[in-house]
């Protein structure tokens, strides 16, 4: 079946200290999407990538989709203690209709 | 937006036991999902339940398991039935944030642990 990797697992960081975590499917996605999970909280939603090589951006997040559709990335420039969380990407594709969650990058941020 | 209400919050139960977790949503909507997200763990589908009509499960997952109920488009139940420690896990249901989207909204989560 399909399955989408992220790395790293974890990843500490001093405050104001970049950070990216990358998800790589094991299948050409027809999109990406990204949540984040605080700490006892549930996901939520942050942006969806549907075009080859698309960058977006919120804020302080970039996101960018691979060219090849089967690996996307998540930056966060001058990290902030508010972006502490797990990071989930997920995909459709590869003839499996269902979103795919990726295994998470859990962050943390040392003030 | 949708907002999903899911309860109870969180139990603690016995083992060979049942739980059944209800969640609301706010507003009509085609397919509700039922995810399970063990400790420290991802996301994993059991099942999406569209109104009127049987649950469709992912591999892995039986409807004697995992029974659930999808009797409108704001309402849906989900049973974890002869509960094992193996079962304590975080259990979500989600809605399309738009039909077709694959995006998600989540609801707040029920937290199990059998003992």
């Amino acid at each position: 079946g399909q399955q989408v990797m992220q790395i790293p697992q974890y990843q500490h960081v001093q405050e104001g200290e970049d950070f990216t975590t990358y998800c790589n499917s094991s299948t050409t996605l027809s999109n990406i999407q990204w949540y984040k999970q605080r700490p006892g909280g549930h996901p939520v939603f942050l942006i969806q990538l549907v075009k080859s090589g698309e960058v977006k951006k919120q804020k302080r997040l970039t996101f960018q989709f691979g060219e090849a559709k089967k690996n996307s990335s998540l930056h966060i420039t001058a990290t902030q203690t508010t972006d502490v969380g797990t990071y989930f990407c997920a995909g459709t594709g590869g003839g499996y209709q269902k979103v795919t969650f990726g295994t998470g990058t859990k962050l943390q941020v040392i003030p | 937006s949708a907002v999903i209400s899911q309860k109870p919050s969180r139990d603690i139960c016995q083992r060979g036991t049942s739980l059944t977790i209800q969640c609301q949503v706010d507003s009509q909507v085609t397919m509700m999902f039922w995810y399970r997200q063990q400790p420290g763990q991802s996301l994993t589908l059991i099942a999406t339940a569209n109104q009127g009509s049987e649950a469709t499960y992912e591999s892995g997952f039986v409807i004697d398991k995992f029974p659930i109920s999808r009797p409108n488009l704001t309402f849906s139940t989900l049973t974890v039935s002869n509960m094992s420690p193996e079962d304590s896990s975080i259990y979500l249901c989600s809605v399309e944030r738009g039909e077709g989207t694959d995006t998600q909204y989540f609801g707040p989560g029920t937290r199990l642990t059998v003992l």
